[in-house]
């Protein structure tokens, strides 16, 4: 079975710019979250889909969205991107309901630079 | 905002020796405790998911006990090897909205 794909592994942007990261989670796994981790903090929780719907957030600006496919893909954008979004983006899914019962499943994660 | 702490921050373990490390987290926000291993270069892979007080997993050489009524986790390692050496995190499922709080991991390097 085929892990967690995200995509780039890297990408350095420019203050201002945005920029769309995208996750395919397990086969069948229907819930797919996003982490942010900076230097000196732990993954921080971005949000959480469950069938295309965002059941859960976590305490991140307006600019930090995200969306879920038919198909369980995912993605996550940043607008107006800041020098303080530079950090390592995971993407995990987990299969049954999701949720905090099911153990996740990590991408390697994509690395943002902003300049 | 629920607040994880993993202690130590860091451990130097000669290999062939056993080691523990813990977890902490408010007890009256319980819902899951999970813990990940993450070494360098490779994605955090799930080791635990913890639920009930008094539990105990075990996986090889490495296990994990729960009391939920005081807060807190065991990882334990028995006869450390070098492929044991990454970060090591817990993660709390407080029930909210929140998805998963995580600790900032205990980074264990095993020396030969």
């Amino acid at each position: 079975k085929a892990g967690v794909t995200q995509t780039p592994r890297y990408l350095i942007k420019t203050r201002g710019q945005q920029v769309t990261l995208s996750c395919s989670p397990i086969s069948g796994h229907r819930s797919v979250s996003w982490y942010q981790q900076t230097p000196g903090q732990g993954l921080q929780f971005l949000f959480e889909y469950f069938s295309e719907t965002q059941r859960n957030k976590g305490n991140f600006p307006g600019r930090f969205s995200g969306r879920q496919f038919s198909n369980s893909r995912s993605e996550m954008n940043v607008s107006t991107l800041e020098l303080g979004d530079s950090a390592l983006y995971l993407c995990a899914s987990s299969s049954y309901q999701g949720g905090e019962f099911s153990p996740l499943h990590f991408g390697n994660g994509t690395r943002l630079t902003v300049t | 905002i629920l607040n994880v702490e993993q202690s130590p921050q860091s451990l130097h373990v000669q290999e062939g020796d056993s080691t523990n490390f813990t977890c902490s987290f408010p007890s009256s926000n319980f819902y899951a405790l999970h813990w990940y291993r993450w070494e360098t270069a490779k994605s955090p892979e799930a080791l635990f998911v913890m639920t009930l007080n008094g539990d105990e997993k075990k996986k090889g050489r490495i296990s994990a006990t729960l009391n939920t009524k005081e807060g807190y986790s065991y990882l334990y390692i028995k006869g450390s090897q070098p492929e044991d050496s990454a970060t090591y995190l817990c993660a709390l499922g407080g029930g909210g909205a929140d998805g998963l709080t995580f600790g900032k991991g205990t980074h264990l390097i095993i020396q030969p």
